[in-house]
C-alpha cells in the first residue's frame, strides 16, 4: 500500500525567511510524485511533477527536489501570498497514466509580513 | 484549461436521506475521480472512473456509489447519508501524463 507522510503539519515563516517542506513516501514503484497548492475553500492546484531521483523543478520562489524516499519543496524568500496548504502525492508505477494518486495530509504554510 | 464544475457547492442534508453530487467536465478526459477531504486524513479516494460505465472503488467506498453514463458527467451518490459522511468532496480529472489531476472547487456536505 502506498503511503505519503508530510512534515511539518504546520509552518509559520516571516516574509523572506526561506525553509523546506518534506514529503516522505513508500511506493512499490514510483511513476510520479506531485506537488499541489491548496488555498482555503478551493481545490488543489497542480505545481510540479517529479519522476526520478535527482530531478528538480522550479517555479518562482518554489523548488521541488526528489530522492528515492522523499521529496522536498524549498521556498526561497517567501511572501505572504505563498501562504497555503501544500500537498504531496504519489502515483504508483503499476498503473496507467490515469491511475490513482495517494496524497499526504499536507503542510499548512503561513507567511507573515 | 480543463473545465471542471461541481454541484452543488454546499449542501446540508438529514441523516438517512440520499444525496447525489455532480461533477461535469467540458473536455473528453477519460479518467475522473471522487475524493473526500477531512482534517487528519487528507484527501482519500472514494471511487474513480476510467471510461463510460467503467468505475472502480477507492479506499473509502463504503456507503457511496457512482455512475458515469456520459464522458462528461461523473455522479457520486450517498445512498443513505450518515454524519460520518460530513466532509468536503472533490472531483478531479486526469488531464494527461505528468500533469496529475485538475480538481473542481469542491462540495461542502453537512449531514445533520
Amino acid at each position: 500500500e502506498d503511503q505519503v507522510t508530510q512534515s511539518p503539519e504546520a509552518l509559520r515563516l516571516q516574509e523572506g525567511e526561506s525553509s523546506s517542506l518534506n514529503c516522505s513516501y513508500t511506493v512499490s514503484g514510483l511513476r510520479g510524485l506531485f506537488w499541489y497548492r491548496q488555498d482555503p475553500g478551493k481545490g488543489p492546484e497542480f505545481l510540479f511533477t517529479l519522476y526520478s531521483a535527482g530531478e528538480e523543478k522550479e517555479k518562482e520562489r518554489l523548488k521541488a527536489t526528489l530522492t528515492k524516499k522523499e521529496s522536498f519543496l524549498h521556498i526561497t524568500a517567501p511572501k505572504p501570498e505563498d501562504s497555503a496548504t501544500y500537498l504531496c502525492a504519489v502515483q504508483d508505477a503499476g498503473g496507467t497514466s490515469g491511475s490513482r494518486l495517494t496524497f499526504g495530509e499536507g503542510t499548512q504554510l503561513t507567511v507573515n509580513p | 484549461d480543463a473545465g471542471i464544475t461541481q454541484s452543488p457547492r454546499h449542501k446540508v442534508t438529514e441523516t438517512g436521506t440520499p444525496v447525489t453530487l455532480r461533477c461535469h467536465q467540458t473536455e473528453n478526459h477519460r479518467y475522473m475521480y471522487w475524493y473526500r477531504q477531512d482534517p487528519g486524513h487528507g484527501l482519500r479516494l472514494i471511487h474513480y472512473s476510467y471510461g463510460v460505465k467503467d468505475t472502480d472503488k477507492g479506499e473509502v467506498s463504503d456507503g457511496y456509489s457512482v455512475s458515469r453514463s456520459k464522458t462528461e458527467d461523473f455522479l457520486l451518490t450517498l445512498e443513505s447519508a450518515t454524519s460520518s459522511q460530513t466532509s468536503v468532496y472533490f472531483c478531479a480529472i486526469s488531464v494527461g501524463e505528468g500533469y496529475g489531476y485538475t480538481f473542481g472547487s469542491g462540495t461542502r456536505l453537512t449531514v445533520v
